[in-house]
């Protein structure tokens, strides 16, 4: 099992740039979460799918952030444009629906400066 | 809203020293609790979950958790603290009916020795 699988796992990025972060959950894993993780805020849950299909978007922050999940293998969360206070790490997790225990990846530290 | 407080941002203790973390909840309903570790630059590891079994919990790595609904409270606990435990605890919720988690404010734990 190789687990959650983030990639980048660092991201620089000027302002103003489109930035992806990827994901692969771990397979039989139908549960996906997307969270930010900054010094002054903690770590917030973005947004998550179950089934591939999006659940709770409310912590996405505004418009500039985007979120898919085309298959039970693989999820985007994209930032366009990208702003300064973008910066943080990005976990992406996975579950079992029901078990409630998620596996985190490694995250991505994304710096936009 | 279901919420978890975590007393102490850094608790200190000596290696072989009692290992105690504060976590308080607020719910109207039984809730689903869990405790997670996060070392330096890397994801969140999963130490225990409550899911309104046995109210005593175990989990890795020799820590345990006691659910008690009277104090509203889901404390972390180790009989004695190894070098090796030296990272942030996050003390996490799951609000009832919902597949998402929402994480306390962190703990970091120093062991020194």
């Amino acid at each position: 099992d190789a687990g959650v699988i983030q990639s980048p796992r660092h991201e620089v990025t000027e302002m103003g740039q489109e930035v992806t972060l990827r994901c692969k959950p771990i397979s039989g894993h139908n549960s996906l979460f997307w969270y930010r993780q900054t010094m002054m805020r903690g770590l917030e849950l973005l947004i998550y799918f179950n089934n591939n299909v999006p659940i709770d978007d409310s912590g996405m922050p505004e418009d500039r952030f985007s979120a898919k999940m085309p298959n039970a293998s693989f999820s985007t969360l994209k930032i366009q444009p990208s702003e300064p206070r973008d910066s943080a790490v990005y976990f992406c997790a996975s579950s079992k629906r029901g078990n409630y225990g998620y596996t985190f990846g490694s995250g991505t530290r994304l710096t936009v400066v | 809203a279901q919420s978890v407080t975590q007393l102490g941002s850094h608790v200190s203790v000596s290696e072989g020293a009692l290992v105690l973390l504060r976590c308080n909840y607020s719910s109207s309903v039984p809730p689903y609790l869990f405790w997670y570790v996060q070392y330096p630059n890397q994801g969140l590891q999963l130490l225990l979950k409550y899911t309104s079994a046995a109210t005593l919990v175990k989990g890795i790595n020799g820590f345990e958790a006691e659910f008690k609904k009277s104090e509203t409270s889901f404390h972390l606990t180790k009989p004695s603290a190894h070098m090796s435990d030296a990272a942030e605890y996050f003390c996490a919720v799951s609000p009832y009916n919902t597949d998402k988690l929402i994480f306390g404010t962190g703990t970091r734990l120093q062991v020194f020795p």
